[in-house]
């Protein structure tokens, strides 16, 4: 079945240490994006890719990297300059041309500082 | 971008019929309408798209007014299940790049 894995779903990190958030999608899709969400509320854009090898900064890109070396991947780096780095990390993708459907989401990781 | 404004929670019942309305008045005119359902600690799931007057799938409904500037979904009897979060986009396709995702509405549906 095709789909995104967003990989740890839990992760713990320590002050200071830089972590990385995996999304790996077998769907062919363009387009892939990562986005926070804080305890009730909606989701914020910190960064998507368009195509391999390239990627644009979202609303709070502040504190993270990205990568998108290969199609089916776009790791997330959480490093140690994000201030306040607990939260709930959704990976998504969209296909180019195939609007209909919008967005396929992971099912999350869960960062929590320790 | 288009901005959206949506009740920040609703109540109700098993059986009955919720409907959510979502304003967003600076809409323009290639955006189509989104709606996704997020249940805790899951990402969000495509429901329903539409672009003008109404469309149905076996999820829900979606009515959207000539002027374009509104939009209510609707779920026929909802169950416990439909428990979640409900978010309201505007998305350029093939599928907007910098969507803006609100708060969304909170439903909850009581027994």
């Amino acid at each position: 079945d095709g789909g995104i894995t967003q990989s740890p779903k839990y992760l713990f990190r320590k002050e200071g240490q830089n972590v990385t958030l995996s999304c790996e999608q077998n769907l062919n899709h363009d387009a892939m994006y990562w986005y926070r969400q804080d305890p009730g509320q909606g989701l914020r854009l910190i960064y998507y890719s368009q195509i391999v090898n390239d990627f644009q900064k979202g609303d709070i890109a502040e504190g993270y990297s990205v990568s998108r070396e290969k199609k089916e991947s776009f790791p997330l780096t959480v490093t140690s300059a994000q201030k306040n780095p607990t939260a709930f990390y959704l990976c998504a993708s969209s296909a180019r041309g195939q609007g209909a459907y919008g967005y396929t989401f992971g099912s999350g990781t869960r960062l929590t500082v320790v | 971008l288009a901005k959206t404004t949506q009740p920040v929670s609703m109540d109700s019942y098993e059986g009955q019929e919720v409907n959510i309305t979502c304003s967003h008045n600076n809409i323009a005119t290639n955006d189509y309408i989104t709606w996704y359902q997020q249940f805790p600690s899951q990402g969000p799931r495509f429901i329903i798209q539409g672009y003008k007057t109404k469309v149905t799938n076996e999820v829900a409904s979606l009515f959207i007014p000539a002027d374009r500037k509104s939009s209510t979904l609707s779920l026929p009897r909802v169950s416990l299940s439909d428990t979640a979060v409900y978010y309201c986009l505007v998305v350029l396709p093939p599928g907007g790049f910098k969507t803006i995702f609100g708060a969304g509405t909170r439903l909850f549906v009581k027994a």
